[in-house]
């Protein structure tokens, strides 16, 4: 399968622990953007990266989401001491060009429940 | 700041007939106007895009229009069958980040 792959695909954590979830884009897609999407709402932007550089963060996002994609290949999306209110599906999605305009192809997402 | 508006959030039609979804966005810079179709627990699939130097694109049963004056983008499908049944999204862009609206779920009945 050469689409956009996301690992893992469950994620069940308690309140409070830290969770990385990791990002495979398209082999030549050189950004790579994280959403967040809850039940019954659309994707919500949360960050993006042209090669290695982040270059854009919501405002939406707290200091304790922080991701990273160091080689200008897959990426890490980290967040720490989790709350309920994390629960949600986090989704994937690579592009090829400068950003306006490139279809974005989208993982299967990583679904995770806080408890 | 930037926002997108979709209606209806449920639309139910009988087989054979269209449907229209319609959306507004607030950032008059956005030039890339996507719809997404995600079927129960899929991924969002991309269906049809229009750029702003264009006012309609159609793609067989699927057209996109675009109003820049308004703000404005709409989704017709025509002949629905029942596998057109899931939820669409809309979505405006300026520098690639998606602004999503908040989808529309349709029901197509046999």
């Amino acid at each position: 399968d050469t689409g956009v792959s996301q690992d893992p695909r469950h994620k069940i954590t308690k309140r409070g622990q830290n969770v990385t979830f990791r990002c495979d884009p398209i082999s030549e897609h050189n950004r790579l953007y994280w959403y967040r999407q809850t039940l019954g709402q659309g994707p919500e932007f949360l960050t993006y990266f042209q090669n290695e550089a982040q270059l854009e963060k919501s405002r939406l996002l707290s200091d304790r989401f922080s991701a990273e994609r160091p080689k200008g290949s897959f990426s890490t999306l980290e967040i720490q001491r989790t709350e309920q209110g994390d629960s949600a599906m986090y989704l994937c999605a690579s592009s090829y060009g400068q950003g306006e305009g490139d279809e974005q192809y989208f993982g299967p997402g990583t679904r995770l429940t806080v408890t | 700041g930037e926002n997108v508006e979709q209606h209806p959030s449920t639309l139910s039609v009988q087989e054979g007939d269209s449907a229209v979804i319609k959306c507004t966005y607030s950032d008059s810079a956005s030039n890339y106007f996507p719809w997404y179709k995600q079927e129960l627990g899929k991924r969002p699939q991309l269906i049809i895009d229009i750029r702003s130097n264009v006012g309609e694109k159609k793609d067989q049963r699927i057209a996109v229009t675009l109003n820049k004056t308004a703000k404005h983008f709409s989704l017709h499908i025509t002949e629905t069958q029942p596998e057109d049944s899931a939820v669409y999204f809309c979505a405006a862009s300026r520098t690639g980040k998606l602004i999503f609206g908040q989808g529309t779920t349709l029901q197509v009945k046999p």
